[in-house]
């Protein structure tokens, strides 16, 4: 089974709009980081926001902030104000506490990603 | 400060070649990474590094070998390379293993195998 799930292949936003870049997650440990990153046509992988899976409020970091359904296993990105520099490839990805073999070495699973466009 | 950095940026090998991909960073980071990026895919783990002398297989280790040379350093090897690992490859350090760390990733190495 997918441990990250990112069902929006592409998606479209206006310049100065915001827009929703959907995550849903598998796991069945209670310690869990969730993660968002960036990946312009360039190609480095930029860290944008991260939510710990006991944190009760919702991370923000600027325009960025990730609205944690722990319930719902979600963990989507919203994106405030669009930019035409926000057009790039957002994955999101899971740090869990243990691997099988019980020791925590802290691998990121990462989902498929999200290519978003912004059009002026 | 660099972060982490990566060496070579690009690189075309025939089947059967061998080389090494070097990584090293200079945040005092204990744990490293090496992934890979297939087209229109994420990211997958070759090897990891959790603290300096220890090394271990990740979800796709066949075909390669990974050195920590020190704390600042973690190379990959690909022993006699094969067109399927034509591919993408990042590099990238964290302060720990610990889940709530972010890691911190290297520019990328995009190699090709004929």
């Amino acid at each position: 089974a997918q441990k990250i799930t990112q069902t929006q292949p592409g998606m479209f936003v206006q310049e100065k709009e915001a827009v929703t870049l959907d995550c849903t997650y598998d796991t069945s440990d209670q310690s869990y980081g969730l993660f968002w990153y960036k990946q312009p046509s360039s190609g480095e992988m930029i860290f944008l926001i991260y939510q710990g899976s006991y944190d009760e409020q919702n991370a923000t970091e600027g325009r960025y902030s990730l609205n944690f359904q722990k319930a719902r296993k979600s963990a989507n990105l919203v994106i405030s104000a669009s930019q035409l520099g926000d057009s790039a490839m957002y994955f999101c990805a899971m740090r869990e506490g243990r691997n099988a073999g019980g020791t925590s070495y802290g691998k990121l699973t990462f989902g498929q990603g999200t290519i978003l466009t912004v059009h002026p | 400060n660099a972060g982490v950095t990566q060496t070579p940026k690009f690189q075309v090998l025939k089947t059967g070649q061998s080389m090494t991909l070097q990584c090293a960073q200079d945040m005092n980071h204990n744990s490293m990474y090496w992934y890979r990026q297939d087209p229109g895919m994420g990211l997958r783990l070759i090897y990891y590094s959790a603290s300096e002398g220890t090394t271990d297989k990740g979800e796709v280790p066949n075909g390669y070998n990974v050195s920590r040379l020190n704390k600042r350093e973690f190379s990959l090897r690909l022993e006699s390379a094969a067109p399927s690992q034509t591919s993408v490859y990042f590099c990238a350090s964290s302060v720990s293993a610990a889940v709530f760390y972010e890691q911190y990733f290297g520019p990328g190495t995009r190699l090709t195998v004929t």
